[in-house]
């Protein structure tokens, strides 16, 4: 049963210290998705891949956030220096045209 | 004005009764819309896909009025079960990305 696996599933962390999120999309999809979820703000996109291509991270806050594709099967998101605000569930997709599948999450917090 | 809005509830309903979501969106090039069905501390998975004609799954009901930019969800006969969130999803032609409203939460009482 193909699913996206994200690791690690809860991280608690040091304001200032690095985060380091990983996702393995689905085998064969294109496009790779990386939201955020808080109760203020509901799902947030943050950045979107197609081909390992980066095509949006607008919604991503540049000073701190990078995500990247290094291959097929990996996606990372990266949060340095992290801050209490970052506090959230972060959740990778990957998908096609007619659905998004999402990973279990993960949920950071940052004290 | 949020690209996809969704009264946030709690729609709080007994056992069997027939309750109906609303979602509004404001780009109207939108060209493919869902509803995802999120329960606590997990993630979204899609429920159902909306198409211009409505479609039907059992005891969901989907509809989209392109006209007034809205896409409605229908559930008859609530089952306990179906106590979750939902989420209005809307995609914008050509970009393929996904944006979700914040969704409306939903609880079945016995």
């Amino acid at each position: 049963d193909a699913r996206v696996t994200q690791t690690p599933r809860h991280k608690v962390t040091e304001m200032g210290q690095e985060v380091t999120m990983r996702c393995q999309p689905i085998l064969g999809h294109n496009t790779v998705f990386w939201y955020r979820q808080t109760m203020m703000q509901g799902l947030e996109l943050l950045a979107y891949f197609r081909n390992r291509a980066p095509l949006d991270d607008s919604g991503m806050p540049k000073d701190r956030f990078s995500a990247e594709m290094p291959d097929a099967t990996l996606a990372t998101l990266k949060i340095q220096p992290s801050e209490p605000r970052d506090s959230a569930v972060y959740f990778c997709a990957s998908g096609t045209e007619d659905e998004a599948f999402f990973g279990q999450g993960t949920r950071l917090t940052v004290v | 004005r949020k690209e996809v809005e969704q009264d946030p509830g709690p729609f709080n309903v007994p056992e069997g009764a027939t309750v109906a979501f609303n979602c509004t969106y404001s780009n109207s090039a939108s060209q493919s819309f869902f509803w995802y069905r999120q329960d606590c501390r997990k993630e979204p998975k899609l429920l159902m896909s909306v198409y211009s004609s409505g479609n039907e799954d059992g005891r969901f009901t989907a509809q989209l009025n392109r006209a007034s930019q809205y896409i409605s969800l229908l559930i008859r006969d609530s089952k306990l079960s179906d106590s979750a969130t939902y989420l209005c999803v809307v995609v914008s032609g050509g970009s393929y990305i996904p944006t979700f409203g914040r969704g409306t939460s939903l609880i079945v009482h016995p």
